[in-house]
């Protein structure tokens, strides 16, 4: 199974912070890796796919790269709405698996 | 709108069964990739199935031999099947449509339905 790892787990930041959440791959995974955003209560949100292809209608303060194992999510200006946690996921290969997840809090 | 919307769960005792199901709006389930995810109280996402567009499927071993993926295309509704439940299976669970051409990335999401096993 691949395993993803992200760091750190949570941080806390300020609104207008720049924030970058790591993302590891235990093997590569080529571009079948993706970010999600959850807020308690709501449906997981995708964000990014394909490494760093950004979703239609998700704000361009949210950019992301990386290849092989090691990918990052970048957040250039947080905003009130933006305090949630951050999942990576893999689909190149099953099991399909998340990243712990990053909590994103208010500083 | 293209909605996905949950409903089954509900409190259930150790070794018991339950159906979840995933009503479609406006796109079909047929001949998509569908998915399952839960999320355990305190803790974070888990995938748990995917059925293709072929009809196959595959599990997370958490759950294979115990949890079926399935879809009725009559009524657009995906559907999971848990049995012989443990308590760490309680758990919101989501069903997702997967995007082949995001890379097979989950596109669309359901509020989620909340399992709880317990005595």
């Amino acid at each position: 199974d691949i395993q993803l790892t992200q760091s750190p787990s949570s941080l806390s930041a300020s609104v207008g912070d720049r924030v970058t959440i790591t993302c590891r791959a235990s093997r590569s995974i080529a571009d079948y890796l993706h970010w999600y955003q959850h807020k308690p209560g709501k449906a997981p949100r995708l964000l990014i796919y394909a490494v760093s292809s950004l979703r239609s209608g998700v704000p361009t303060r949210f950019s992301a790269s990386g290849s092989g194992t090691d990918l990052t999510l970048t957040i250039s200006s947080l905003q009130p709405e933006d305090f949630a946690t951050y999942y990576c996921q893999q689909t190149y290969s099953v099991p399909w698996t998340f990243g712990q997840g990053t909590k994103v809090e208010i500083k | 709108e293209v909605q996905l919307v949950e409903s089954g769960g509900g409190l259930i005792q150790p070794g018991g069964s339950l159906r979840l199901s995933c009503a479609a709006s406006d796109f079909t389930v047929t001949g998509t990739y569908m998915s399952w995810v839960r999320q355990a109280p305190g803790k974070g996402l888990e995938w748990v199935a995917v059925i293709y567009n072929n009809d196959a499927t595959d599990y997370a071993d958490s759950v294979k031999g115990r949890f079926t993926i399935s879809r009725d295309n009559s009524k657009n509704t995906l559907y999971l099947q848990l049995n012989s439940l443990r308590v760490e299976d309680s758990a919101v669970y989501y069903c997702a449509r997967v995007e082949p051409k995001t890379w097979y990335g989950m596109d669309v999401w359901g509020q989620g339905t909340t399992v709880t096993v317990s005595s």
